[in-house]
Order: C-alpha cells, then sequence, then structure tokens
C-alpha cells in the first residue's frame, strides 16, 4: 500500500516564528504536493515538486518555500508565520504525472499559528 | 475565481437513498475529473474518475454522469450507506499545459441510519 507520512500531526507555532512541515512517501512516486485545506476553498495547491532538488509555485506560494532534497522527502517551510497560515496542510505523491494522474495524501498537519 | 464548484455543500441523506453531489467547471480545456473521498482526520483518496470522452463511469454504488457541453458532472451514490459520510471532492485538470489538479470546495455527505 503506498504511504505518504506527514509530520508533525499538530503544530503550535507563534505568529513570525518559523514553521516547518515534513513529509516523506515510500511510493518511490517522482511528484509531490503540498495542499492546505479550508473551509469553504477545498485544497489549494502551494507548492510541488517533480523530483529531487526540483521545487515549483502552485496557486497559492506567497509566504511559503518548499525544499525537495530527495525522492522521498518534501518539506513545507514557513519563514514567518502569521494567523492566516493557520490551516490543514496535506502533503501527496503523485504516480503518473500528466492529467490522469492519481494523488495518495498523508493525513495531514493541523497547524495554528497564535 | 472557482474554476471548479461543488454544490450543495452539505447532503444529507437516509440509510438506502440515492445521494446527488453536483460539480461543475469553467475552463474548457479541463478533461480529466476525479472524485477524491475524505474521511475525517484523514487524506483524501481516490474514489473514482471519469475522462471528457466518457458520459458514464460507474464503480460498484458510485457512478458519475458527465455533461461535456454544460460543462457539469455528478456523483450518485445509490444505497447510501452510513460508512458513506465523508467529504467529497469534485477535482478537475487539462492534458495541454498546467495539468495540476483544481479541486472544488468539497460536499459534506451525512447518511442517517
Amino acid at each position: 500500500e503506498a504511504a505518504v507520512t506527514q509530520s508533525p500531526r499538530n503544530k503550535v507555532a507563534v505568529t513570525g516564528g518559523k514553521v516547518t512541515l515534513s513529509c516523506n512517501q515510500t511510493n518511490n512516486h517522482n511528484n509531490m504536493y503540498w495542499y492546505r485545506q479550508d473551509t469553504g476553498h477545498g485544497l489549494r495547491l502551494i507548492h510541488y515538486s517533480y523530483g529531487a532538488g526540483s521545487t515549483e509555485k502552485g496557486d497559492i506560494p506567497d509566504g511559503y518555500k518548499a525544499s525537495r532534497p530527495s525522492q522521498e522527502n518534501f518539506s513545507l517551510i514557513l519563514e514567518l508565520a502569521t494567523p492566516s497560515q493557520t490551516s490543514v496542510y496535506f502533503c501527496a505523491s503523485g504516480d503518473a504525472g500528466g492529467s490522469n494522474e492519481r494523488l495518495f495524501f498523508g493525513h495531514g498537519t493541523k497547524l495554528s499559528v497564535l | 475565481q472557482q474554476q471548479v464548484r461543488q454544490s450543495p455543500q452539505s447532503l444529507t441523506v437516509w440509510e438506502g437513498e440515492t445521494a446527488i453531489l453536483n460539480c461543475s467547471y469553467e475552463d474548457s480545456t479541463f478533461n480529466y475529473f476525479p472524485w477524491y473521498q475524505q474521511f475525517p482526520g484523514e487524506g483524501p483518496a481516490l474514489l473514482i474518475s471519469i475522462s471528457s470522452v466518457s458520459d458514464k463511469k460507474e464503480d460498484g454504488r458510485f457512478t458519475i454522469f458527465f455533461n461535456k457541453r454544460e460543462k457539469k458532472l455528478s456523483l450518485h451514490i445509490t444505497d447510501s450507506q452510513p460508512g458513506d459520510s465523508a467529504t467529497y471532492f469534485c477535482a478537475a485538470s487539462a492534458s495541454s499545459g498546467s495539468w495540476q489538479l483544481i479541486f472544488g470546495s468539497g460536499t459534506q455527505l451525512t447518511v442517517m441510519p
């Protein structure tokens, strides 16, 4: 079974602090994604990656950085966290690339910025 | 501007009834439409998908109906079960240009026993 693991599951941060969300996949998928989920907005794409060393901006990249140091790991970095970044964050890996790609999601990280 | 819209936002049906979840889109280049199912505390998981060359896709109790001309699709869940209670996301992507999935805002389905 495909596996995407996120850590931590819950995080409380202070405004202005640095937050790093981690994601590990054992699917050997090239593509990885970071989404945030907010009520009324569904899932919105923040950053994605085609493979180790690559990161691309998604639809809402402002205030976020991403890092893909290896095939397995993809991190989302909030250098200066703000309360507006309070959300649930999902990491996913993709099995094919292209329009019919199937995404495998982790369980999510609930982030609260106070 | 939401490119993929879902309605209703929430839906309650009785066990055994058919639940109908609606989705519409704006971009005529979209040609792949997956539905993801999400249970509380978990990430979404692919439930069923359809491409724009088909007008219907069936998988057990789950059926997608697709109307390309009207840019609409719907997910029908027949003989709904309490275990189907979840949030359902419609998504869309195009085979050209930026092919990343665009998700709708979701429909929260509750099936009462």
